[in-house]
């Protein structure tokens, strides 16, 4: 698969702060995925972008697709307790999803 | 989105043994992914499974160690054949959504292994 450069590796932050994470890769996308996964849990789709330049909330999630398609980020504003846990980006590239080595967030109430 | 299940949750087991994980979705959908996430470390794609072919399999990983079924559009099975350490993962199988525009996918809960 083709490698996904995600950073950063772990945030540490107090709630209420905001949180920015990206990805980078050499290839470029069609598709790019934001998924968080929970201990214990399977990875949770967060926000899906399919076109360059695309920019899609969810709530407290923002993302964007980045205009030469080898780059996305993800921003959580005002974060909570329960964002904790390991957001991945995926870039699909045919049919194969190519996971990030995800970012691992703490939040401190 | 697809509702996905996953059969066992986890499971502890000898090496030499094999173990067969089952995925069973709401919905009738075309492709079904398997991936294998090593602890700590990001999901790694192990095949692609069609109903009513063969699966494809990506570079690393073969069919007499990870044979697959895909008898029918709602479910799927692996197999972890011969289990050393090694294969102490997370197994995930996924699907494409079928009312998205392409390249989709969601996740089943995770099947949790450890090899003895």
């Amino acid at each position: 698969g083709q490698q996904l450069n995600q950073s950063p590796q772990s945030m540490f932050i107090q709630e209420g702060e905001d949180v920015s994470m990206n990805c980078t890769s050499s290839s470029i996308f069609n598709t790019w995925l934001w998924y968080k996964q929970d201990p214990g849990e399977g990875p949770v789709l967060l926000i899906a972008l399919y076109k360059a330049g695309e920019l899609t909330s969810n709530g407290r999630l923002t993302a964007q697709f980045g205009i030469t398609r080898k780059d996305s980020f993800l921003n959580i504003s005002a974060s909570i307790p329960s964002d904790v846990g390991i957001y991945f980006c995926a870039g699909l590239a045919g049919y194969a999803l190519n996971f990030g080595k995800g970012t691992s967030l703490l939040v401190t109430p | 989105s697809a509702v996905i299940s996953q059969k066992p949750s986890r499971d502890i087991c000898q090496r030499g043994t094999s173990l067969t994980i089952q995925c069973q979705v709401d919905s009738q959908v075309t492709m079904m992914f398997w991936y294998r996430q090593q602890p700590g470390q990001s999901l790694t794609l192990i095949a692609t499974a069609n109903q009513g072919s063969e699966a494809t399999y990506e570079s690393g990983f073969v069919i007499d160690k990870f044979p697959i079924s895909r008898p029918n559009l709602t479910f799927s099975t692996l197999t972890v054949s011969n289990m050393s350490p090694e294969d102490s993962s997370i197994y995930l199988c996924s699907v494409e959504d079928p009312a998205g525009p392409g390249g989709t996918q969601y996740f089943g809960p995770g099947t949790r292994l450890l090899v003895l």
